[in-house]
């Protein structure tokens, strides 16, 4: 089956703990980023990944990052939680960067930090 | 201003009752527009897809979008009880920053019994 997979679903931390949240597709898909989705602000990108070793910053990348060693994984890492890093993160995966080809989303990590 | 602009809900309808979603934007270089549909406690899913101007049909489901006005619409028609979830209007366009995704805030939807 097709898929983006993310871990953990549910994660609760203290401030300034180092956190990775890990994505992995099986769908041999180039193209890889992460959202947060907070009310009111819908999903904004973090940071995205058009290929192995190549990683850009998205909208809102401050507090975040990530690395693409392999095709298939592309973890985001919080160096030093905040609390404004509380959020719903999703990791997304399309087989191209184009605008037009579809994304595949994870089913989300929510993360608080106390 | 928000690039996107989208009423959050909640809309609540009768089931079978025609459902109107919409979405506004301001960057004129967006070309494809789509919509997602996010169950709770899931990651948003494509449900429909459309390229410039026109009408898009798929079952229940019509996309609309009026580049002059720049107003896209989701329609669902016969709503059931398991349309109920948020709707997310997506566009982008093909160079510099409208290459990416942008996405409204998403409509949530509550279809009733």
């Amino acid at each position: 089956e097709a898929q983006v997979t993310q871990n953990p679903r549910y994660l609760i931390t203290v401030t300034g703990k180092k956190l990775t949240v890990t994505c992995s597709q099986n769908m041999n898909h180039e193209y890889m980023s992460w959202y947060r989705q907070d009310p009111g602000l819908g999903l904004r990108q973090i940071y995205y990944s058009m290929n192995v070793e190549v990683t850009d910053k998205g909208d809102v990348p401050e507090g975040y990052k990530v690395s693409r060693k392999e095709k298939r994984n592309f973890p985001l890492i919080l160096e030093s939680p905040s609390p404004n890093q509380t959020s719903l993160y999703f990791c997304a995966s399309s087989l191209y960067g184009s605008p037009n080809t579809e994304a595949f989303f994870g089913q989300g990590t929510r993360l608080t930090v106390v | 201003q928000k690039e996107v602009e989208q009423d959050p809900g909640p809309l609540s309808v009768p089931e079978g009752a025609i459902v109107s979603l919409n979405c506004t934007y301001s960057n004129s270089a967006f070309q494809y527009f789509m919509w997602y549909r996010q169950y709770s406690r899931k990651g948003p899913e494509l449900l429909m897809y459309t390229y410039s101007s026109g009408n898009k049909e798929d079952g229940r489901f019509t996309a609309q979008v009026d580049k002059s006005s720049k107003y896209i619409s989701l329609f669902i028609r016969d709503s059931q009880p398991s349309d109920s979830a948020t709707y997310l209007c997506a566009m982008s366009g093909n160079t510099g920053t409208a290459s990416k995704l942008t996405f409204g805030t998403g409509t949530r939807l509550q279809v009733t019994l």
